[in-house]
């Protein structure tokens, strides 16, 4: 069965600093893969999602990006955090449509 | 612009008090209509996938269905442990791999 992870599971960063959140998929190959962002409160906001190695789509512009180094490996990235950055981010993966998630990052940006 | 509304926002119920959930859609050629419950914290618990209108899924005391402009959450008899967000999602039109996630709606099942 495929399982899915990310850490950290929380984290609080001063404004400024650089982030780096990871995510990796087991019992699968060639996924898709997804970062969204959940404000308090709101909706999943898509921020970046991949269909191969190296390939990475943007969805939103902002400070974060995001890479793809290995077929289940899934990374964001920013140099500079934003208070706004603050957030719930969640990866996930899917091989059609249907989409399957991590447990998610607290992000506090202070 | 593709859209998805769910409704009511929030909903409290009563134990074993049934109500439905909605979530309508404005896509062109619907791939299927994706329902998720999300704990507090966590992410997103896939449920079911539809994909025709007549279409019907069964889990414990969920039950989803589908029209050509919207889809229900019927939750029959529900206990506490249903407390969550539910979340409806589609692909949006002419564009593969993506979903566009309605902004959920907030259950609470009381004793």
């Amino acid at each position: 069965s495929q399982t899915i992870h990310q850490w950290p599971a929380t984290l609080v960063q001063p404004v400024g600093s650089p982030l780096s959140l990871e995510c990796t998929v087991e019992g699968t190959s060639n996924p898709n893969l997804y970062w969204y962002r959940q404000a308090a409160g709101r909706g999943l906001q898509l921020l970046f999602y991949s269909v191969g190695i190296g390939q990475i789509s943007s969805e939103v512009p902002q400070n974060l990006s995001a890479s793809r180094p290995q077929d289940r490996q899934f990374i964001l990235s920013s140099k500079k955090l934003l208070l706004s950055d603050s957030g719930f981010y969640l990866c996930a993966w899917g091989a059609t449509y249907e989409q399957y998630f991590g447990p998610g990052t607290r992000l506090t940006v202070t | 612009e593709d859209q998805v509304t769910q409704s009511p926002e929030a909903l409290r119920l009563q134990e074993g008090e049934s109500s439905s959930l909605n979530c309508s859609y404005t896509v062109s050629g619907l791939r299927g209509l994706f329902w998720y419950r999300q704990d507090p914290g966590k992410g997103p618990e896939f449920l079911f996938t539809l994909y025709s209108a007549g279409e019907e899924k069964e889990k414990e005391r969920l039950k989803a269905t589908l029209t050509k402009k919207e889809s229900f959450l019927h939750i029959t008899a529900p206990k506490p442990e249903d407390s969550a967000t539910y979340l409806c999602a589609v692909p949006p039109t002419g564009t593969a791999s993506k979903l566009t996630f309605g902004t959920g709606t907030r259950l609470q099942v009381t004793l």
